[in-house]
């Protein structure tokens, strides 16, 4: 059981660059989501999925697009990347009967 | 808002205990949870309590909850070098779980030999 994945692990870009964070989880949990982990300040929610072809926005949403055509899968796309974009995200599902995120393994991403 | 709060380091002999504290801000939290984060790992859900439960034991963790004080504690007992991580306190927003935890900044726990 797989859980969780995330591709790449790491990831250096030039500012303006763009590129994709997969994720897809095959636990068919409804809920999925994206945050970034930034040093002393925890997780912070970038956005949400509560099934597929539904999307919405959490704390930090900025420079952040996301779809979800499938239950699988919830890709995060950076269209310019930024530096302050450099972080490390994490993609996680939900099981909503008692409200357990798994999370990926993390993606580690440098914006130069 | 929603907010989580922790202290940023802890530092324990192997053999203590250790006493991990979180304030949250949400008194209508469903659930309240305790991630760990081992170096270059993802987080993994250590243990959770349910908000109308005051204290749950599983092995060597003990979760305390004070619902009057908004105050949620992990501790460790017997803390072995293994126990060396980050600990992230969570809480399920009061509006509903659609993956929403606000989580604290973390809490690095130090175990020396």
């Amino acid at each position: 059981n797989a859980g969780v994945t995330q591709t790449p692990k790491f990831q250096v870009l030039k500012t303006g660059q763009s590129m994709t964070l997969q994720c897809a989880q095959d636990m068919n949990h409804e809920y999925m989501s994206w945050y970034r982990q930034d040093p002393g300040m925890g997780l912070r929610l970038i956005h949400y999925s509560v099934g597929a072809g539904i999307t919405d926005q959490g704390e930090v949403p900025n420079g952040y697009n996301v779809s979800r055509s499938t239950t699988e899968d919830f890709p995060l796309r950076l269209l310019s990347a930024a530096p302050s974009q450099t972080s490390v995200y994490f993609c996680a599902s939900t099981d909503i009967v008692n409200e357990k995120l798994f999370f990926g393994s993390g993606t580690q991403l440098s914006v130069l | 808002g929603e907010d989580v709060e922790q202290s940023l380091f802890l530092s324990v002999r192997e053999g203590d205990s250790s006493v991990i504290n979180c304030t949250y801000t949400d008194s209508s939290s469903t659930y309240l949870y305790w991630y760990k984060q081992e170096p270059g790992a993802g987080l993994q859900l250590l243990t959770y309590i349910f908000s109308n439960m005051d204290m749950k034991q599983d092995q060597r963790l003990t979760v305390l909850l004070n619902k009057k004080d908004k105050h949620l504690s992990l501790r460790i007992a017997d803390t072995q070098t293994g126990d060396s991580a980050i600990y992230f306190c969570a809480e399920s927003p009061s509006s509903g779980n659609t993956g929403k935890l606000i989580f604290g900044q973390g809490t690095t726990l130090q175990v020396k030999p």
